[in-house]
């Protein structure tokens, strides 16, 4: 089975901080995947990394795909109170047939 | 022109009784997928459909029975509702194929068994 593991679970941080959540996982997935949810809403795409060692820019936030393709990480610059919400990660295998998530991390950033 | 619709967004019942939720997109994707989403907002797969075709069905109880009637819908029925379903319940589609894999979520359906 795999599984994907996120770190931290929960995070607070003041407006303007920076911060780094992590995805962690044994298996090698064909693409990873970071969403964030906020509250009664279906998550939401933010960007999908397929090659290893990939690292994509959105505006403030910075993704990185690690060289074999196991983890990831989400780096965000001058967070503001807009960044808050539940951040999941999630592996496609078999190309897209199965999408495993993770536990996501909660952050909450305050003004 | 919303992209994944399901309906309803809460659903409020007793136990013991029979169910349905409905989604619906509009993207033309070949893929579309049932998630349960705990209180601990750990998402889970359930079922998988490619063109009406089953291809994922997850260790589910056979009380959860979906049917694809075509590719642009995927409804749930539940029946015997027990209280440990209570949960939110994703739709959501994927265009198999497409080098960028992603999902596109519906809103949910809060399900509250009582």
């Amino acid at each position: 089975t795999q599984l994907l593991e996120q770190s931290p679970q929960f995070l607070s941080i003041q407006e303007g901080e920076n911060l780094t959540v992590y995805c962690n996982s044994s298996s090698v997935f064909s693409s990873l995947q970071w969403y964030r949810q906020e509250p009664g809403e279906g998550p939401v795409l933010l960007v999908t990394v397929v090659t290893g060692g990939e690292v994509k820019k959105l505006k403030r936030l910075t993704f990185q795909f690690g060289d074999a393709r196991k983890d990831s990480s989400l780096h965000i610059t001058a967070a503001q109170p807009g960044d808050t919400g539940l951040y999941l990660c999630a592996g496609a295998d078999n190309y897209g047939q199965n999408f495993v998530f993770g536990p996501g991390t909660r952050l909450s950033v305050l003004p | 022109d919303t992209a994944v619709s399901q309906t309803p967004k809460y659903l409020v019942t007793q136990m013991g009784n029979d169910k349905s939720i409905k989604c619906e997109q509009n993207l033309g994707h070949d893929t579309m997928y049932w998630y349960k989403q705990d209180s601990k907002k750990f998402l889970k797969i359930m079922f998988s459909y490619n063109n009406k075709e089953l291809i994922i069905n997850e260790t589910v109880p056979n009380r959860f029975s979906p049917k694809s009637p075509d590719k642009a819908h995927l409804n749930l029925h539940i029946n015997s509702l027990e209280l440990g379903d209570s949960a939110v319940y994703f739709c959501a589609s994927s265009p198999l194929g497409d080098s960028l894999e992603k999902l596109f979520f519906g809103s949910g359906t809060q399900l509250s068994v009582l």
